[in-house]
């Protein structure tokens, strides 16, 4: 079956901090990939659709970039409002499998 | 604006069945593939069924298949799941999600949300 994991499964860092979250897809995902952000006890809210495309709204310290089945989620200046935890998905076929998840918090 | 509303959660015995319900407003229901993502307590995310908007193809994950059923009425708008024979390990909030494009695999992942619904199966 199709798998997707995530590193680090949790991070901690300062204010200010870049911060990077990597996906890997055991098979080519062709670029359908998202990544969500999800804050305690709110649903998932869509950041990065297309591997790097930002959705309208999320603030251009989101970014993500990465092909075929490596992926990167990169947060430039740590915010605290961005305490969440970030999953990846893939969506170019059945089962639309998500990441394991990354928790952020500051340190 | 895109409105989801989920409802129809609750306590349920193992064995027993749930129907949830996704009222949907906001955007041209009919012309959107839908889906269902579930949350176990403290783990994360599982993409469990979606449907097309027309309502004819249907795609589950192995967890459920058999066993959940998913349907709509693009008349009311409503997005509907049918959970039978349900275990201990679908307690779960379930969500309601709609693609940014017209079907999943279109490119834009789920860009809205419902709030969610907790369903707990316990005896």
């Amino acid at each position: 079956d199709m798998q997707m994991t995530q590193s680090p499964s949790s991070l901690s860092a300062s204010v200010g901090d870049r911060v990077t979250i990597t996906c890997r897809a055991s098979q080519g995902v062709n670029n359908y990939l998202a990544w969500y952000q999800q804050k305690a006890g709110r649903a998932p809210k869509l950041l990065i659709y297309g591997a790097s495309t930002l959705q309208s709204g999320v603030p251009s310290r989101f970014s993500g970039s990465g092909s075929g089945t490596d992926f990167t989620l990169t947060i430039s200046s740590l915010q605290p409002e961005d305490v969440a935890t970030y999953y990846c998905q893939k969506y170019n076929s059945v089962p639309f499998t998500f990441g394991p998840g990354t928790k952020v918090d500051l340190k | 604006e895109v409105l989801l509303l989920e409802s129809g959660g609750g306590l349920v015995q193992p064995g027993g069945s749930l129907r949830l319900s996704c009222a949907a407003s906001g955007f041209t229901f009919t012309s959107y593939s839908m889906a269902w993502v579930r949350q176990a307590p403290g783990k994360g995310l599982e993409w469990v069924v979606s449907i097309a908007g027309d309502g004819g193809t249907k795609d589950y994950a192995d967890s459920v298949k058999g066993r959940f059923t998913i349907s709509r009425d693009n008349s009311k708008n409503i997005l509907y799941m049918q959970m039978n024979s349900l275990r201990a390990d679908d307690t779960a909030v379930y969500y309601c999600a709609k693609p940014g494009s017209n079907t999943i695999t279109s490119g834009r992942g789920f860009d809205f949300w419902g709030q969610g619904t907790l369903v707990t199966v316990s005896s």
